[in-house]
């Protein structure tokens, strides 16, 4: 089974308006870490955000939030005000707590913001 | 404060060759880890490296290998080129290992086999 699951290959946005990225994982461990990336097309994979298993609030930093639902097993990337800067690959990742040295990463997606 | 470098960026090789891929992690940073991504197998985990020592390795052949040298620079090779190893090969730094622990990413070398 995948690890982590991306469902939407590419999606649009305007310009100012919210989006959402949504992202599913399967774990049997207790303790772990979810992670979302940014890709530009310049290949460097940009840190956004992290969510611990155990944190009890959704992670937020700056324009980006984690909607966190632990039951449903989602990880779900919420920017709001989008900018034609965020135009990239976006990838969801995971970290297991019995095996934190490898991420696993999702398949991706493609958010292209229009003007 | 200087990012994750990664060289060379761009190689091409021909099959049956073999290529070694530098990595030189952030300053401070003891865990280097390296992925290959491809369109069709996406961020596939390669090894990860801390304190020189390989801690964890992916579901690759024996063709592909790596070292962290003492100040926690690394290395991979891949031996006898295949066309399916073309792809982009990205290294993560770390400064500890750790679930929630980030990376952060080089731009990665692009190889292409032909």
């Amino acid at each position: 089974a995948q690890k982590i699951t991306q469902t939407q290959p590419g999606m649009f946005v305007q310009e100012k308006e919210a989006v959402t990225l949504d992202c599913t994982y399967d774990t049997s461990d207790q303790s772990y870490g979810l992670f979302w990336y940014k890709q530009p097309s310049s290949g460097e994979m940009i840190f956004l955000i992290y969510q611990g298993s155990y944190d009890e609030q959704n992670a937020t930093e700056g324009r980006y939030s984690l909607n966190f639902q632990k039951a449903r097993k989602s990880a779900n990337l919420v920017i709001s005000a989008s900018q034609l800067g965020d135009s990239a690959m976006y990838f969801c990742a995971m970290r297991e707590g019995n095996n934190f040295n490898k991420f696993y990463f999702g398949s991706g997606t493609k958010l292209n913001v229009k003007p | 404060k200087a990012g994750v470098t990664q060289t060379p960026r761009y190689l091409i090789k021909t099959r049956g060759q073999q290529v070694t891929l530098s990595c030189s992690p952030i300053s401070g940073h003891r865990s280097v880890s390296w992925y290959q991504q491809t369109p069709g197998q996406g961020l596939q985990f390669l090894f990860e490296y801390f304190s020189e020592t390989q801690r964890n390795k992916g579901n690759f052949p024996g063709r592909f290998s790596g070292r962290q040298f003492s100040n926690s620079r690394s290395e991979m090779n891949v031996s006898t080129l295949e066309l399916g190893d073309s792809a982009l090969y990205l290294c993560a730094s770390s400064r500890r290992q750790g679930m929630n622990t980030e990376a952060f990413f080089g731009q990665g070398t692009r190889l292409t086999v032909v």
